[in-house]
């Protein structure tokens, strides 16, 4: 079955303690993103991949970090996270090669708490 | 810059009437534009795109929109809606072939009422 998925699906944590949310595509797809879903501000990009070693960032990229060391996997790194980035994560991935012109697949969300 | 406005954090109607979720955007280029829908405690499907074709796109579920350049919109309308259609709505837009950036609107919960 094609899919995203992303692990943990619920985490709460407490400010400092660095975290890694993980996400895995098996469609073979070139583009992978990462999105915050907050109340009332819709989903705001945080960082995307067009390909293996190469990222670049979104709208809201301050506090994370990403890497795409291999096709199918860009993990989310929280070196030092705070209570302002206590949301919803979703992971998305699509077809790349002539931009965002397809659909993309999103994960079913990881839920942070930082306390 | 691009941006996408959604009129509407909420919308009712009851169910068989017409659902009209508005969405305008600014780009400055010729743009992408898509409806997602979300169901609770899931992550976001593709309801429809538009991608420099047909100025009217049809999608699942009975959904459609219409690009309209001079008016920079691109609303969803359904002729008569369902229960199953209760959900939140995103409008996103993308600056075309040239990037890989997709901003979203701030989304419209549409609530179906018997």
């Amino acid at each position: 079955e094609a899919q995203v998925t992303q692990n943990p699906r619920y985490l709460i944590t407490v400010t400092g303690k660095k975290l890694t949310v993980t996400c895995s595509q098996n469609m073979n797809h070139e583009y992978m993103s990462w999105y915050r879903q907050d109340p009332g501000l819709g989903l705001r990009q945080i960082y995307y991949s067009m390909n293996v070693e190469v990222t670049d960032k979104g709208d809201v990229p301050e506090g994370y970090k990403v890497s795409r060391k291999e096709k199918r996997n860009f993990p989310l790194i929280l070196e030092s996270p705070s209570p302002n980035q206590t949301s919803l994560y979703f992971c998305a991935s699509s077809f790349g090669d002539r931009g965002i012109s397809g659909a993309q697949y999103f994960g079913p969300g990881t839920r942070l708490t930082v306390l | 810059a691009q941006s996408v406005t959604q009129l509407g954090s909420h919308v009712s109607v009851s169910e068989g009437a017409l659902v009209l979720l508005r969405c305008n955007y600014s780009s400055s280029v010729p743009p992408y534009l898509f409806w997602y829908v979300q169901y609770p405690n899931q992550g976001l499907q593709l309801l429809l795109k538009y991608t420099s074709a047909a100025t009217l796109v049809k999608g699942i579920n009975g959904f459609e929109a219409e690009f309209k350049k001079s008016e920079t919109s691109f609303h969803l309308t359904k002729p008569s809606a369902h229960m199953s259609d209760a959900a939140e709505y995103f409008c996103a837009v993308s600056e075309g072939d040239s990037s890989y950036k997709l901003i979203f609107g701030s989304g419209t919960r549409l609530l179906v009422r018997p």
